[in-house]
């Protein structure tokens, strides 16, 4: 069974400059999931879909984050502009349904600069 | 916000002794997952826990959870260098409109060979 794949692997950026993240699930899992780990910290949640809509994005900074999942498969996480402080990993997970195991892809490591 | 908080932030133990992490956690949980995460790879699930379990196993995991103190512990018996990560509960929200998937700042574990 293929794995949830993330691309790219590494972004370094300038603050100001946008970036987007790809993320392509397990097949048939329904719940997608987009975290922010910065270095020494748990992975905080941004942004969970159920299918193709957003069951929860209370701790997504919308003003220059969006995300979106279309037709209920891949999500892409956008940064515009992107800050100092949006330097970390972002990881994308999915789950067979909401209150199943959630399987982690390698995540995109980004530094802003 | 991180709902659950894994204590102590780091252990330190001898290859063959047993390693204990307890998480707490505040709202009422549908279940609570232990997952690990290597030096530079992606977070691997360990075990699941629902609400209405006291004790689950896995190989050389145990988890506990105790609903009433709002508490759960990961025991690793026999630990082996390969065992050395970081490691993390994460709380499956239950109630009305809450549907987050939510880590910990999770507990270092090394073990010395």
């Amino acid at each position: 069974e293929a794995g949830v794949a993330q691309s790219p692997r590494y972004k370094i950026i300038e603050k100001r400059q946008s970036v987007a993240f790809w993320c392509n699930p397990i097949s048939g899992h329904a719940t997608l999931y987009w975290y922010q780990q910065i270095l020494g910290q748990g992975p905080k949640l941004l942004i969970q879909f159920q299918n193709n809509g957003v069951v929860d994005d209370s701790q997504l900074p919308k003003d220059r984050f969006s995300a979106e999942r279309l037709k209920g498969v891949d999500s892409t996480l956008k940064i515009q502009p992107a800050k100092l402080e949006d330097s970390a990993v972002y990881l994308c997970a999915s789950s067979f349904q909401r209150n199943t195991e959630a399987f982690f892809g390698q995540g995109t490591r980004l530094t802003v600069v | 916000s991180q709902q659950g908080e894994e204590d102590p932030q780091a252990l330190s133990i001898q290859e063959g002794e047993n390693a204990t992490m307890n998480c707490s956690y505040k709202t009422s949980i549908n279940n609570l997952q232990w997952y690990r995460q290597n030096s530079g790879r992606g977070l691997v699930h360990l075990i699941l826990i629902r609400s209405n379990e006291r004790e689950k196993h896995s190989g050389r995991l145990r988890v506990t959870l105790d609903t009433s103190k709002k508490s759960s512990s990961l025991l690793i018996t026999a630990s082996r260098a390969a065992d050395t990560a970081s490691y993390f509960c994460a709380t499956d929200l239950s109630g009305a409109g809450s549907y987050q998937l939510t880590f910990g700042k999770g507990t270092k574990l090394s073990v010395i060979p």
